[in-house]
């Protein structure tokens, strides 16, 4: 079965600093891979998703993830956070057999001002 | 923006009563998914629904639960006789073509 692991359960950075938030997963084939944010109080959002082609995804407000297959990894990663980037940020890959995402165990990001 | 909504938003049952939890898709979307995320622990899918049947189900989604989409808009999650494990945030989600909207969830306390 897939497994996607997120080495990272809590990061504190100060605004201004670089992220990045490692993900793994298990399985070697073909893989559509997404990173998913929630903000304390609301629902999960799309940030970006990989599903071919250039392995340097770009997403919304500045995130970018690259997957390097070799390494089955799709790491996420932001120059500099804002004190807003305050979120929990989950990796996630589709199933097997259809669309349903098999999710990270998720990490808690707190930007201090 | 369109978005998936859901209620109650938090619920209180006892353990062994039915819920239903409910949720309004996406208007133009064809895929529909329950997940839960129990405190603490990661997002898990339950089962996703299209094209009026379930399409794909976890292990977790067993004989005590249910989906069904009674009319053209809403699709509901129902857990026959709750358990107290059955506690968790539970979220539906909706898509088109490969991006999953998810509603706020509806947090579900067995007691």
């Amino acid at each position: 079965a897939q497994s996607v692991s997120q080495h990272n359960h809590h990061v504190i950075l100060s605004e201004a600093a670089s992220l990045e938030l490692g993900c793994n997963y298990s399985y070697g084939g073909t893989v559509n891979l997404f990173w998913y944010v929630q903000y304390p109080g609301q629902h999960l959002q799309l940030l970006l998703k990989y599903f071919s082609g250039d392995p340097l995804v770009k997403g919304i407000k500045g995130f970018e993830a690259e997957f390097i297959k070799s390494k089955f990894s799709f790491n996420l990663r932001k120059p500099s956070v804002q004190w807003s980037d305050t979120a929990e940020y989950f990796c996630a890959v589709t199933s097997l057999s259809g669309y349903a995402l098999n999710f990270g165990k998720g990490t808690s990001l707190l930007v201090t001002p | 923006e369109p978005e998936v909504t859901q209620t109650p938003s938090h619920q209180v049952t006892q353990m062994g009563q039915e819920v239903i939890l409910r949720c309004v898709p996406i208007s133009n979307h064809l895929y529909f998914y329950w997940y839960r995320q129990i405190l603490g622990q990661k997002v898990e899918f339950l089962v996703s629904f299209y094209n009026n049947e379930i399409s794909e189900k976890s292990e977790i989604f067993d004989d005590q639960f249910s989906v069904e989409r009674p009319d053209g808009s809403n699709f509901t999650l129902k857990i026959r006789s709750t358990k107290l494990e059955d506690s968790a945030m539970y979220f539906c989600a909706s898509d088109r073509n490969t991006e999953a909207f998810f509603g706020q969830g509806t947090r579900l306390t067995v007691v």
